[in-house]
């Protein structure tokens, strides 16, 4: 099983560029989120989809886009790379018995 | 805004000692989540407390959940060297059921 499928798993990027972290689940969950991960912080929500169509913020939200056109997938933009934004992402789904899978991570490195 | 502080950050033990995590917000949360993360890899579930003063048990690893649902602990029996790995919480509150995690505990076990 594929579960949570995360690219790319490394990402170097210029301050100012642009990019999208890929995310999709095979497992027909309706919940999505995007977290950040960094040294002494734990997991932090960026942003998060309770089902196709449908968006919000989590608790880091700015410099962050996401959409959700299919259930499958949820894609995290970078709109313009800062190095504030080199950091470990995690997507997640949530299955209707609230356990979370998440993926792999990437690792995103900002110069 | 619900916060969770995870108590100790770092914990370094020996091999057949035993140890606590503690987990505590002044917020309730419908349930609490404990994970584990290992290098490199995304968190993946240990367990689920959700009724007030619940206790589970997972072989070796024993978790309560407060009984006014506003702290969770972690205690390891004779922690073994598989042990060691970032070890989080997670509570889950509110209409959209969005998790808000601790920052984490990170614990070696050394032979």
């Amino acid at each position: 099983n594929a579960g949570v499928t995360q690219t790319p798993k490394f990402q170097v990027l210029k301050t100012g560029q642009s990019m999208t972290l890929q995310c999709a689940q095979d497992m027909n969950h309706e919940y999505m989120s995007w977290y950040r991960q960094d040294p002494g912080m734990g997991l932090r929500l960026i942003h998060y989809s309770v089902g196709a169509g449908i968006t919000d913020q989590g608790e880091v939200p700015n410099g962050y886009n996401v959409s959700r056109s299919t259930t499958e997938d949820f894609p995290l933009r970078l709109l313009s790379a800062a190095p504030s934004q080199t950091s470990v992402y995690f997507c997640a789904s949530r299955s209707s018995g609230n356990t979370i899978y998440f993926g792999e991570g990437s690792w995103l490195t900002v110069v | 805004t619900q916060l969770l502080e995870q108590s100790p950050q770092f914990l370094s033990i020996q091999e057949g000692e035993n140890l606590t995590v503690y987990c505590n917000s002044s917020s309730v949360f419908s349930s609490l989540q404990w994970y584990r993360q290992e290098p490199g890899e995304g968190p993946v579930l240990l367990v689920t407390v959700v009724t007030g003063g619940e206790v589970k048990k997972l072989k070796r690893l024993t978790f309560q959940f407060g009984d006014a649902r506003k702290d969770s602990s972690l205690h390891i029996t004779a922690a073994q060297t598989g042990d060691t790995g970032l070890y989080l919480c997670a509570g889950a509150g509110g209409n959209t059921g969005k998790l808000i995690f601790g920052q984490g505990t990170t614990l070696q076990v050394k032979p």
